[in-house]
């Protein structure tokens, strides 16, 4: 199962919105409603922000949102903070009942 | 509150065998679907192995499949990843994590237990 794929960084000031794609085939995410989003601050584990496309868990800002459209998830980060500033990895479930994440993207606030 | 916490990592030479245990408190613990997830050193995440609530169901990634065993005993509330035949790239950070629900969406992580395969 190859990972799925993301771009390697995004960038965006203050307060703007930036989007991350996630690219995965008709085995896995455009076969499925169960993508994820994880956070991860460097030295940390990775934080659940978003399940099944467009959930968000509780006590997750509702600055995180999900979508989905074929083979590709996005995330949106709105109105940017400094705290963003973080790793991010999409996950998809797969035909073989097993799970693939992401290659990961690097958010860097300017 | 819930809390995982990974213990058994360390130090193995090539073709050696390590066991990774994963305590769970503050939930049902026996209610839950958990796996393992790694990540190599500066490299992403990879999940490695996922077991159902009952324990009774396991997958494998290919890369580990044939190597290692993923196994609970809910009396416990304790997980256990025996790995075997180790190989330099299996040298990561192994984190067990527990799905919410289905699909495998990972609400909960512990901080995770480093094995090195190095000789």
């Amino acid at each position: 199962q190859s990972a799925l794929t993301q771009p390697a960084s995004v960038s965006g000031s203050p307060g703007q919105s930036i989007t991350i794609s996630c690219t995965g085939t008709s085995s896995d995410v455009g076969r499925y409603k169960y993508v994820s989003w994880y956070q991860q601050h460097p030295g940390k584990a990775p934080k659940l922000m978003i399940y099944d496309v467009t959930n968000r868990p509780s006590g997750v800002s509702n600055r995180f949102s999900g979508s989905k459209s074929g083979n590709t998830a996005s995330l949106t980060i709105s109105g940017l903070q400094a705290e963003d500033e973080a790793d991010y990895y999409c996950s998809s479930y797969t035909r073989s009942d097993t799970l693939v994440f992401g290659t990961g993207t690097r958010v860097t606030v300017l | 509150e819930v809390q995982l916490l990974e213990s058994g990592g360390g130090l193995v030479q090539p073709g050696g065998s390590l066991r990774l245990s994963c305590a769970a408190s503050g939930f049902t613990f026996r209610d839950y679907a958990m796996c393992w997830v790694r990540q190599a050193p500066g490299k992403g995440l990879e999940w490695v192995s996922g077991i159902s609530s009952s324990g009774g169901s396991t997958l494998y990634a290919d890369s580990v499949k044939g190597r290692f065993t993923f196994s609970r005993d809910n009396s416990k509330n304790t997980l256990y990843l025996q790995m075997n035949s180790l190989r330099a790239e299996d040298t990561a950070l192994y984190y067990c994590a527990r799905e919410r629900s289905g699909g495998w969406p990972l609400d909960y992580w512990g901080q995770g237990t480093l094995v090195t395969v190095s000789s």
